[in-house]
């Protein structure tokens, strides 16, 4: 079982809709939770970093943290051609300062 | 305000040729990572350096090694290369807090014929 784990898509949406990303892990004690976002051909970006459980929220993005069922997840709001990318779940294991990255969603918001 | 900076861009090797992949970052961060990318496999680490002197295999070190030259530079070296080492390669460095947030180079596009 991969220790994290997302839906590999790809996800339509229309612009202007609210996309839903999702990614579960299997390490209990994860502490920390990332989502990156990956255009073609370039390096990850990090979009929303979120540490406890709830939701947070950044412009049109908002993280959402279970811990009790080891799910997060990433909404898009007003969502924009400019969005279409690979969106890559990362998380923090309960020990060390490494990451395990999910393989990634392709999202494709439609004009 | 170069941030992680990665060299060469591209490569092409022969089967059985040697290279070393350099990464330098600027952040004065403690921690830096090699990972490799291909495709539907997301991101997978070769090694890590938690702090300067030290390293760490990650979840797919074989055909590699690496040396933490000081706090700035944490080179990626295939000794021997293979076709199954074709791929994307990423330097990340983090400052080493609780945060764990990981900051990238832009990458290096290898393919070994």
């Amino acid at each position: 079982q991969k220790e994290v784990e997302q839906n590999s898509g790809p996800l339509s949406v229309p612009e202007g809709a609210i996309a839903s990303l999702n990614c579960t892990y299997s390490d209990r004690g994860s502490q920390s939770f990332f989502w990156y976002r990956q255009y073609s051909g370039k390096s990850p970006e990090l979009i929303m970093s979120i540490y406890s459980n709830g939701d947070k929220e950044d412009g049109r993005f908002t993280a959402q943290l279970n811990k009790a069922s080891q799910y997060v997840s990433l909404l898009i709001r007003d969502s924009q051609p400019s969005d279409s990318a690979t969106y890559l779940c990362a998380v923090n294991p309960e020990y060390g300062n490494k990451l395990v990255f999910g393989a990634g969603t392709i999202l494709r918001v439609k004009s | 305000n170069a941030g992680v900076t990665q060299t060469p861009k591209f490569q092409v090797l022969k089967t059985g040729q040697s290279m070393t992949l350099q990464c330098a970052q600027d952040m004065n961060h403690n921690s830096m990572y090699w990972y490799r990318q291909d495709p539907g496999m997301g991101l997978r680490l070769i090694y890590y350096s938690a702090s300067e002197g030290t390293t760490d295999k990650g979840e797919v070190p074989n055909g590699y090694n690496v040396s933490r030259l000081n706090k700035r530079e944490f080179s990626l070296r295939l000794e021997s290369a293979a076709p199954s080492q074709t791929s994307v390669y990423f330097c990340a460095s983090n400052e080493g807090n609780s945060k764990n947030i990981q900051y990238f180079g832009a990458g290096t596009r290898l393919s070994v014929l």
